[in-house]
């Protein structure tokens, strides 16, 4: 079946480091969405990709498709404290199943 | 205006009773997925629902389904409640079906089985 591995699953860094997750899928991909969960909160929806080499930018974050629809990024340019918390890719494979990654959980040291 | 409201926000059953989740989207908004999320196994897509009907699934068993009514508000059953079932329901909602179009998510109903 299909396998979604997002890494890392943890990642430390000091405050104005940058930060970057991968979200890895073993099939090509319709699409894919990212999610960001602060501790104790609930997903907030961030953005959707969805043609192969896309990328979109939301000020600091930057979302990538890879050509092959297969592995996606996010990217955040000088993490703030308040980019704390937990961010997942939800993946839609060609026959319709969602599938979520593990997560990586951000932590930001001031 | 108002956001997506869970209710129950906290529900304690039993092995082997049946529990009911509702859901109200945000006033427009007429699709509604469920989601369930455990330290163990994460996120999980339960199914999503539009305009009444199941438009989607996750690999749950049947033990766990769901309906939409007219005025897009959803319930989720779960029938023959397990140890393993003990986690937070997350639903939200989108204007229509399909994730380009973003979703809001609740606060979760978190369900602790006994």
């Amino acid at each position: 079946g299909q396998q979604v591995m997002q890494i890392p699953q943890y990642q430390h860094v000091q405050e104005g480091e940058d930060f970057t997750t991968y979200c890895n899928s073993s099939t090509t991909l319709s699409n894919i969405q990212w999610y960001k969960q602060r501790p104790g909160g609930h997903p907030v929806f961030l953005i959707q990709l969805v043609k192969s080499g896309e990328v979109k930018k939301q000020k600091r974050l930057t979302f990538q498709f890879g050509e092959a629809k297969k592995n996606s990024s996010l990217h955040i340019t000088a993490t703030q404290t308040t980019d704390v918390g937990t961010y997942f890719c939800e993946v839609d494979n060609q026959g319709g199943k969602l599938i979520f990654g593990q997560g990586t959980e951000l932590s930001v040291k001031p | 205006k108002a956001g997506v409201t869970q209710t129950p926000r906290y529900l304690i059953k039993t092995r082997g009773q049946q529990v009911t989740l509702s859901c109200s989207p945000i006033s427009g908004h007429r699709s509604v997925s469920w989601y369930q999320q455990t330290p163990g196994q994460g996120l999980q897509f339960l199914f999503e629902y539009f305009s009444e009907t199941q438009r989607n699934k996750g690999n749950f068993p049947g033990r766990f389904s769901g309906r939409q009514f007219s005025n897009s508000r959803s319930e989720m059953n779960v029938s023959t409640l397990e140890l393993g079932d003990s986690a937070l329901y997350l639903c939200a909602s989108s204007l229509r079906s399909g994730r380009n179009y973003g979703y809001t998510f609740g606060s979760g109903t978190r369900l602790t089985v006994v």
